[in-house]
């Protein structure tokens, strides 16, 4: 079935610096991608999403680019500051498959000033 | 405008009770999602409502959960006999059409604690 693997964490980095989280996927047809963010206290929100082959998402400075040669889709950010630390989430909703959204385990990103 | 709500925030049971959650989607929204996040398990989806159709309750974990969604709109998912690795926070999202590349809004959660 549909899966989702992204790097354990946590990730413990300083401000400023350069930030990947990687993510693979294993999708039966051509799932749409997304990154979810739950911040401390917060609910979960979207973050970017791509729906198609070698589409990038981008949202407040982070990247995602939908790679199917490699069924990857990982986020990057050039410069992380102290408000984003947080849990992050790779998702697929498979577009056979009612739209759910098939979760990775999250990454727990702590920026430190 | 609203968002997702959920009620009760928290919820704490003894064990053998039954229990039941709350959703209220963004008005509008066709689509409705439960999910369930807990410390072993991640993010799990529960069970899907689109309109009048069926609903996909192929994620739900045993014969004791159930959910029915009234009118279109507001869901509560009741769980029976409720056991300790029920615990978890049960989170809520509705979509505008239920399609793969919609953005899901999801509300804040029951937070469920079975004693």
């Amino acid at each position: 079935g549909d899966s989702v693997t992204q790097m354990e964490g946590p990730v413990t980095l300083s401000e400023e610096a350069f930030l990947t989280i990687n993510c693979t996927y294993t999708a039966t047809g051509y799932p749409s991608l997304f990154w979810y963010v739950q911040y401390p206290g917060e609910g979960l929100q979207l973050l970017l999403k791509a729906t198609k082959a070698d589409d990038k998402g981008s949202n407040k400075g982070f990247e995602a680019t939908y790679r199917k040669e490699t069924t990857s889709f990982h986020l990057e950010k050039g410069s992380v500051q102290v408000s984003d630390s947080a849990v992050y989430f790779c998702a697929l909703s498979d577009p056979s498959n009612t739209g759910k959204l098939i979760f990775g385990q999250g990454t727990t990103l702590q920026v430190k000033p | 405008g609203a968002g997702v709500s959920q009620s009760p925030s928290n919820k704490v049971t003894e064990k053998g009770k039954d229990v039941e959650l709350r959703c209220d989607p963004i008005s509008g929204h066709t689509a409705l999602y439960w999910y369930r996040q807990s410390l072993g398990q991640g993010l799990e989806f529960l069970i899907y409502f689109q309109g009048n159709s069926a609903p996909d309750k192929s994620g739900l974990p045993s014969d004791r959960f159930s959910a029915e969604r009234t009118g279109g709109s507001v869901s509560t998912l009741t769980i029976q006999r409720t056991q300790q690795e029920d615990s978890a926070v049960y989170l809520c999202a509705s979509s505008l059409a239920g399609l793969a590349g919609d953005e899901q809004f999801f509300g804040p959660g029951t937070r469920l604690t079975v004693l």
